[in-house]
């Protein structure tokens, strides 16, 4: 069956360790987004790419960074930068989004202990 | 102003009775709109989505759009205990861009 697969469902992170989030699609979907979501709130956009080889920054990039070397992986990196890490991480991905929505992941939920 | 804006609720519902969530939405060149399922903990889900004006029926669900009053709505007849949960609307924003944009989110309780 085809779906997007996120890893791990939980993950720890230190204080000052980078920590990175797998998303893999068999959708054949061109489009792969990372979505932050915190308690009460919406999603936030932190990176998007819609093809291989490119992204671009969404609404909260800071102290994060992603990679688009495969068109069924977008991995996204938590860097000890972010000073803020703890919530739930959602990918998504798209083939012409304007017409049929996202499909997304299961969702990261990531805690700084 | 945000793009995408929802009544973040909660929204409690009789069960049997009929739950309305509105979305209202900035920009007039807005192309098509999805609302998604968020049960607590879990993904979005997508429920419907809605591109012209008037409403979209599917079973139990009924999306309306209204592109003059630039606002969308979603009916849940004969609601479910299994309808609580947080109903987001999502909005393709800009025309050739595949980003879709969030609103907050409802929160809906149906009450047995």
């Amino acid at each position: 069956d085809g779906g997007i697969t996120q890893s791990p469902k939980y993950l720890f992170r230190k204080e000052g360790q980078n920590v990175t989030l797998s998303c893999e699609q068999n959708l054949n979907h061109d489009a792969m987004y990372w979505y932050r979501q915190d308690p009460g709130q919406g999603l936030r956009l932190i990176y998007y790419s819609q093809i291989v080889n490119d992204f671009q920054k969404g609404d909260i990039a800071e102290g994060y960074s992603v990679s688009r070397e495969k068109k069924e992986s977008f991995p996204l990196t938590v860097t000890s930068a972010q000073k803020n890490p703890t919530a739930f991480y959602l990918c998504a991905s798209s083939n012409r989004a304007r017409l049929y929505g996202y499909t997304f992941g299961s969702g990261t939920r990531l805690t700084v202990v | 102003q945000k793009e995408v804006e929802q009544n973040s609720g909660p929204l409690s519902v009789p069960e049997g009775a009929i739950a309305s969530l509105n979305c209202t939405y900035s920009d007039r060149g807005s192309q098509s709109f999805f609302w998604y399922r968020q049960y607590s903990g879990k993904s979005p889900e997508l429920i419907m989505f809605i591109y012209s004006n008037g409403d979209k029926e599917d079973g139990r669900f009924t999306a309306q759009l209204n592109k003059a009053s630039q606002y969308v709505s979603l009916l849940i007849r004969d609601s479910q205990p299994s309808d609580s949960a947080t109903y987001l609307c999502a909005a393709a924003i800009n025309f050739g861009n595949e980003k879709l944009t969030f609103g907050t989110g409802t929160r809906l309780t149906i009450i047995p």
